[in-house]
């Protein structure tokens, strides 16, 4: 079956530095969604990517596409206490017999102020 | 406000005895989700639906029900066959096939 999986699993980040995290599908997808689940909390959107190669910005924020649609990076520039939280990513594949988003097991951040 | 409301934000539970999670949205989306998210782990999906009276089981359905019996409502019952029922359960929903998921803020169910 269709598998996401994110690296690292943790990301301890000095505050003002940059990390990148990294998620790799199985299987080709249709897009990728993004999310952040700050702790105690629940996931929030972020952002989806639908086209091979794209790139967007939200702020300190960069999301890629990869080109055979089947990775995506998230990299963080300049980072802030406020980036504390789990990023997850979510490949969805679409199916005549119904859609599947299959989550990544997260990356967890910690900043060190 | 729209959104999606969860209900309780906490539960107990004994062994043996069924629970029903509560899922409300007035956000008017056709599709609705249940994920169970332990701790520091990812977002499993338990059972989706994107119409009413439909639904189709997600990747670990063994041990929950849920019914759709309005656009608005997906309830889950966690029954007694589920074998490790602890964990946090989140409700989400997304208007079309392929859109952004909402969730709510969860429900932390405990076995004691």
């Amino acid at each position: 079956g269709q598998q996401v999986m994110q690296i690292p699993q943790y990301q301890h980040v000095q505050e003002g530095e940059d990390f990148t995290t990294y998620c790799n599908s199985s299987t080709t997808l249709s897009n990728i969604q993004w999310y952040k689940q700050r702790p105690g909390g629940h996931p929030v959107f972020l952002i989806q990517l639908v086209k091979s190669g794209e790139v967007k910005k939200q702020k300190r924020l960069t999301f890629q596409f990869g080109e055979a649609k089947k990775n995506s990076s998230l990299h963080i520039t300049a980072t802030q206490t406020t980036d504390v939280g789990t990023y997850f990513c979510a490949g969805l594949m679409i199916k005549a017999a119904g859609n599947k988003l299959t989550f990544g097991g997260g990356t967890r951040v910690l900043v060190k102020p | 406000d729209g959104g999606i409301t969860q209900s309780p934000k906490y539960l107990f539970r004994k062994e043996g005895q069924n629970v029903t999670l509560s899922c409300e949205q007035n956000l008017n989306h056709d599709a609705m989700y249940w994920y169970r998210q332990d701790p520091g782990q990812g977002l499993r999906l338990i059972y989706y639906s994107q119409i009413v009276n439909d639904f189709q089981k997600g990747d670990i359905a063994e041990g929950y029900s849920v019914s759709r019996e309005k656009k608005e409502s997906f309830p889950l019952t966690v029954t007694s066959a589920q074998k490790n029922p602890t964990a946090f359960y989140l409700c989400a929903s997304s208007y079309g096939r392929a859109g952004e998921l909402f969730f709510g803020e969860g429900s932390r169910l405990t076995v004691l």
